[in-house]
């Protein structure tokens, strides 16, 4: 069964402290994995698909990488209006549903 | 720039009582699918969908839930007999094609409560 993980669950920083958020995955044959952002009460917004390992793709302040495992999403400089759950999801196998993590919550403060 | 939507946003039932989920996908899109995110859960794959059939379901898709394409722009989901534990966010996604490295771009959701 396929198995995505993301951490930390939480994390606050201060506007303009750059971090990272985690996503490990155990997957039989990863076709794609999935970056979303979500704000309290909406649906997920496609922010980028990674497909194979060394991959990286970069908009605006936000830059995705991936390896074998596990996904990082980097966040530079962020602003407060960056505050919002981000969703790690993979499709595997020959299917083409989602599997998601249960997010990072990330609240930047001034 | 396209978007899918959902109607209704908010949907309060009774236990027992039969419901109506809807969604327009993309105009141009082919595949259309189910999620569903209890509250401070992940999101769950439900149901694919194309050409009028079920392509993929997942176990939390019973036999009280079905999906419809009733024409050209709309998607349905029903849930037959509403239980408690089917309170939850339901969100409809679409993409052109339904290879599993297509990116699927989600409605803004029905939160749906059941009472």
């Amino acid at each position: 069964e396929d198995q995505v993980t993301q951490s930390p669950e939480a994390l606050r920083l201060q506007e303009g402290e750059s971090s990272s958020l985690n996503c490990s995955y155990t997957v039989s044959g990863l076709r794609g994995l999935f970056w979303y952002r979500q704000d309290p009460g909406k649906g997920p917004e496609f922010l980028f698909t990674l497909y194979s390992a060394g991959e990286e793709k970069e908009k605006e302040r936000l830059k995705a990488t991936l390896t074998k495992k596990e996904s990082f999403l980097h966040i530079t400089a962020p602003k407060p209006e960056d505050s919002a759950t981000y969703l790690c999801a993979v499709s595997a196998g020959g299917g083409n549903k989602l599997t998601f993590g249960t997010g990072t919550q990330l609240k930047v403060e001034l | 720039e396209p978007e899918v939507t959902q109607t209704p946003s908010h949907q309060v039932t009774q236990m027992g009582q039969e419901v109506i989920l809807r969604c327009v996908p993309i105009s141009n899109h082919l595949y259309f699918y189910w999620y569903r995110q209890i509250l401070g859960q992940k999101v769950e794959f439900l149901v694919s969908f194309y050409n009028n059939e079920i392509s993929e379901k997942s176990e939390i898709f019973d036999d009280q839930f079905s999906v419809e394409r009733p024409d050209g722009s709309n998607f349905t989901l029903k849930i037959r007999s509403t239980k408690l534990e089917d309170s939850a966010m339901y969100f409809c996604a679409s993409s052109d094609r339904g290879r599993s490295t297509d990116t699927q771009y989600f409605g803004p959701g029905t939160r749906l409560t059941v009472l």
